[in-house]
């Protein structure tokens, strides 16, 4: 267990359809990552936090977005879905140590499917 | 988006027999990471490498840090059926938080 919660675990919608993703990091760790998995795919970077504010951004759609909430746990909003859409959605959290280790640890995913 | 070259894409291999696997970037990378995934799981983490040229060892897993800092290297030894499942390598330009990029992952699968 790896200390990062993400609910639903599953999830089946409809095209054009909008769906928000939850997670909750690690006790301590300020920062959240969001990731995208496709089917038999690498892990695509989408969006991080830090305390709160936008961090970074990858290749994240502008029909997605994100927040990072003053506790903490940050949802991901995904709307106007398509089909293309359907894959996991990883959270991961970080612990900023002294030094930067910052390794990322990862919930166990939200797979979204898009029928 | 970018990701890190990562061979072989997958592997076919006996039970006992050792693994190697490498990842390549074209840029520098501070920080090098190894995650196993399993399916319907999250990544794990295996091995955190932080200088170049450093060789970090955890149980039958040994993982280097390529000197260059472009590249790092994987080594599963005496393998046994839980190690199957996709390796991704993940590496860090800067320091700190900042985000990782990920390897395409290798697919290890063991013949019984």
């Amino acid at each position: 267990d790896s200390g990062v919660t993400q609910t639903p675990k599953h999830l089946i919608t409809a095209t054009g359809q909008r769906v928000t993703l939850r997670c909750s990091p690690r006790s301590g760790d300020l920062s959240v990552y969001w990731y995208q998995q496709s089917l038999d795919q690498g892990l695509q970077f989408l969006i991080q936090y830090y305390n709160g504010e936008e961090r970074a951004k990858g290749n994240i759609l502008e029909r997605f977005s994100a927040q990072q909430f003053p506790d903490l746990h940050s949802e991901l909003n995904l709307s106007s879905l398509e089909l293309g859409d359907s894959a996991l959605y990883f959270c991961a959290s970080s612990t900023p140590l002294a030094g930067g280790t910052g390794e990322l640890f990862f919930g166990e995913g939200s797979r979204l499917t898009v029928l | 988006g970018q990701q890190l070259n990562q061979s072989p894409q997958s592997m076919f291999i006996q039970e006992g027999e050792d693994v190697s696997m490498n990842c390549t970037s074209s840029s520098i990378f501070n920080t090098w990471l190894w995650y196993k995934q399993e399916p319907g799981e999250g990544p794990v983490l295996l091995i955190a490498l932080y200088k170049a040229g450093e060789l970090t060892s955890n149980g039958r897993l040994t993982a280097q840090f390529g000197i260059t800092r472009k590249d790092s290297f994987l080594n599963i030894s005496a393998s046994i059926p839980s190690d199957v499942g996709i390796y991704f390598c993940a590496g860090r330009r800067g320091f700190g938080n900042e985000k990782l990029t990920f390897g395409t992952g290798t697919r290890l699968t063991i013949i019984p």
